[in-house]
């Protein structure tokens, strides 16, 4: 069974720009959630879609947004780049919400 | 409080000893207990889940959860150098997965 597979891998931004941020889950999974790593912060949660429905949003600015789609794929977009976006961005899918995550390999976003 | 709160480390331990990890959490209504590993550079991997009080063995890692104490740990018998890595505690909060900033984990050979 295929993992999570996430897109692209790095990308390098300036300030000021906006980015997406692609992922699809395992084949079954119908719960991704979104994740920011930084060394400082740890993890922190983003938001949760299940069935094309954002259920859960983390304490994120509104520049973070995102979608799913009906085949469960999931895409995350940040607009107006800060150098403060500059992470790890983490996908990870489950079967259903509160359940174990399965994360992809992330998509290392710096912002220059 | 933090939600999920764990010792930064570095933590070391001898090869071959036993490494214990240890979380807390402050929301009480948590049903769902994970442990992450997360080698450098590495997306975080499942090692082990525990939803009720007591101990899960899986191999040579052991969860343990004390519910009243909002307490969950993780032993890791006969270390080996392949276990150092940064282990991650993650609880559930209002159906979403939080997890805490990790310990670093060095097994000494």
């Amino acid at each position: 069974k295929a993992g999570v597979t996430q897109t692209p891998r790095y990308l390098i931004k300036t300030r000021g720009q906006q980015v997406t941020l692609s992922c699809s889950p395992i084949s079954g999974h119908r719960s991704v959630s979104w994740y920011q790593q930084t060394p400082g912060q740890g993890l922190q949660f983003l938001f949760e879609y299940f069935s094309e429905t954002q259920r859960n949003k983390g304490n994120f600015p509104g520049r973070f947004s995102g979608r799913q789609f009906s085949n469960s794929r999931s895409e995350m977009n940040v607009s107006t780049l800060e150098l403060g976006d500059s992470a790890l961005y983490l996908c990870a899918s489950s079967l259903d919400r509160g359940e174990k995550l399965f994360f992809g390999s992330g998509t290392q976003l710096s912002v220059l | 409080q933090k939600e999920v709160e764990q010792n930064s480390g570095p933590l070391s331990v001898p090869e071959g000893a036993i490494a214990s990890l240890n979380c807390t959490y402050s929301d009480r209504g948590s049903q769902s207990f994970f442990w992450y590993r997360q080698y450098s550079g590495k997306s975080p991997e499942l090692i082990m889940s525990i939803y009720s009080n007591g101990d899960k063995e899986d191999g040579r890692f052991t969860a343990q959860l004390n519910k009243a104490s909002q307490y969950v740990s993780l032993l890791i018998r006969d270390s080996q150098p392949s276990d150092s890595a940064t282990y991650l505690c993650a609880v559930d909060r209002d159906d979403k997965i939080i997890f805490g900033k990790g310990t670093r984990l060095h097994i000494l050979p």
